[in-house]
């Protein structure tokens, strides 16, 4: 079965810093999806980034990049400039093509220094 | 807002009521989820329906009770619940025929069992 491993569970950042949360994940499929998932303190959980695994460049929105490496099943996030907003819980996940199943690791909360 | 809508978003009860939690998503999707959420736990996985037919249910007690009547309502029927269920119950939903399409989740329902 595949699992998904994010090994902060917590880290903290100054506000405009980068950070960079860590994700890993044990798979036997070659070809997948992995997502970051953010959610704020009694809000909502939302989709921040998504990467395909076909795709060796590495997804970015804003502020928000990731560094793929297939070969060591390794996803961390990259947040740059970070923002007083960016304070959440962020979740690595992996979706099967096989299955229609996501799976989730254990989140790392993310505090932003002022 | 997401599109994808939860009641009630609070729900205490005792370990001998009967409860409900309804999920309605306004995206179009054809599949729908529900997670259960508890601190330091990966999200758990417990039903996923496709097309309105149940295709996931990870040995999830059957205290818990799905209903899907159609693409875009889902139920969770409780009864005889257990202190430990106490969690957060967060519904999704996506586009199952699509591996690169991502989840979009409710607010979910933090319930407490006494």
């Amino acid at each position: 079965a595949q699992t998904v491993t994010q090994s902060q569970p917590e880290m903290s950042v100054q506000e405009a810093e980068t950070v960079t949360l860590s994700c890993t994940y044990d798979t036997s499929e070659s070809d997948y999806y992995l997502f970051w998932y953010k959610q704020p303190p009694s809000r909502q959980m939302i989709l921040v980034i998504r990467q395909e695994a076909y795709k060796q460049q590495n997804a970015t929105e804003n502020r928000f990049s990731v560094n793929f490496q297939k070969a060591a099943k390794s996803f961390s996030l990259k947040i740059s400039d970070s923002q007083l907003g960016d304070a959440a819980m962020y979740f690595c996940a992996y979706r099967s093509p096989s299955r229609d199943q996501f799976y989730f690791g254990t989140g790392t909360s993310l505090t932003v220094i002022p | 807002e997401t599109g994808v809508t939860q009641t009630p978003r609070h729900l205490v009860m005792g370990m001998t009521n009967k409860k409900s939690l309804k999920c309605e998503q306004h995206l179009g999707h054809n599949a729908m989820y529900w997670y259960k959420q508890s601190a330091k736990k990966p999200l758990e996985l417990m039903f996923v329906y496709n097309f309105k037919e149940q295709t996931e249910n990870n040995s999830v007690p059957s205290r818990f009770s799905p209903e899907c009547p159609n693409s875009s309502h889902l139920f969770l029927h409780l009864h005889t619940l257990q202190p430990e269920d106490s969690a957060l119950y967060l519904c999704a939903s996506s586009q199952a025929v699509s591996n690169q399409e991502t989840q979009y989740f409710g607010p979910g329902t933090r319930l407490l069992v006494l």
